[in-house]
């Protein structure tokens, strides 16, 4: 099984950058997500990592650190709108993805 | 590209009655979709992976005579909640694996409240 863990809560100010850190222990892995979650709504995917080091994808990167267990998930820029939940999920060898339970990130003016 | 509907959005039933939902991916083939419960303020539970042509497995714990699932497309997978309570009232998820091997995309969700 997976046991991932991430902080609950997370509060910044507009402008800013936070980072969310995500650790985990997995008996099989085969790739780890980053998903935005607004409340009432679906994830939506914000990056995959497979392998060691950093992806850039325009206000957001990731990164992942395969031998610690680690990753983590910076929000530059913040905006209002980023305001959410944030949910690190782990793929395992079936394919299956493991949720942590999720960053509520709260932006303020 | 990479759609995935879900219907109804919202429903409300009567405890002791039978709910279905739907999911599609609407622009690309599906083989493998994937039902998701979620309870307030609580991250994502797996409930059972759904190959199209074949039996869902379930993870443990989700009772399959309960959830039924059923994939009979590449475009479709229902979850059928039978003889619901209250106690499955929760936010329904489906996702599908995309086209490319690691995109999972979800649906909107369908919120189930039993009374």
């Amino acid at each position: 099984g997976q046991n991932i863990d991430q902080p609950t809560e997370m509060t910044a100010t507009e402008g800013a950058i936070v980072q969310i850190n995500c650790t985990y222990q997995t008996s099989g892995f085969n790739g780890l997500f980053w998903y935005q979650q607004h409340a009432g709504e679906a994830p939506t995917f914000l990056s995959y990592n497979v392998l060691d080091g950093l992806e850039e994808k325009g206000r957001f990167s990731s990164f992942l650190s395969r031998s610690k267990g680690y990753s983590y998930l910076l929000l530059k820029e913040l905006q209002m709108k980023d305001s959410a939940s944030y949910l690190c999920a782990v793929r395992d060898g079936d394919y299956k993805l493991s949720f942590g339970a999720g960053t509520t990130v709260t932006v303020r003016a | 590209g990479a759609v995935v509907s879900q219907h109804p959005s919202w429903v409300i039933c009567k405890s002791g009655t039978s709910v279905k939902i739907e999911c599609r991916s609407l622009d690309f083939q599906a083989t493998t979709m994937f039902w998701y419960r979620q309870f307030p303020k609580q991250s994502l539970m797996l409930m059972a992976t759904s190959n199209e042509g074949s039996k869902a497995t379930y993870e443990q714990g989700v009772e399959k005579d309960k959830f039924l699932i059923n994939h009979a497309s590449l475009t479709l997978s229902t979850l059928t909640v039978t003889s619901a309570h209250p106690e499955d009232s929760s936010f329904y998820i489906c996702s599908a694996t995309g086209p490319l091997d690691y995109e999972q995309y979800f649906g909107p969700g369908t919120r189930l409240t039993v009374t």
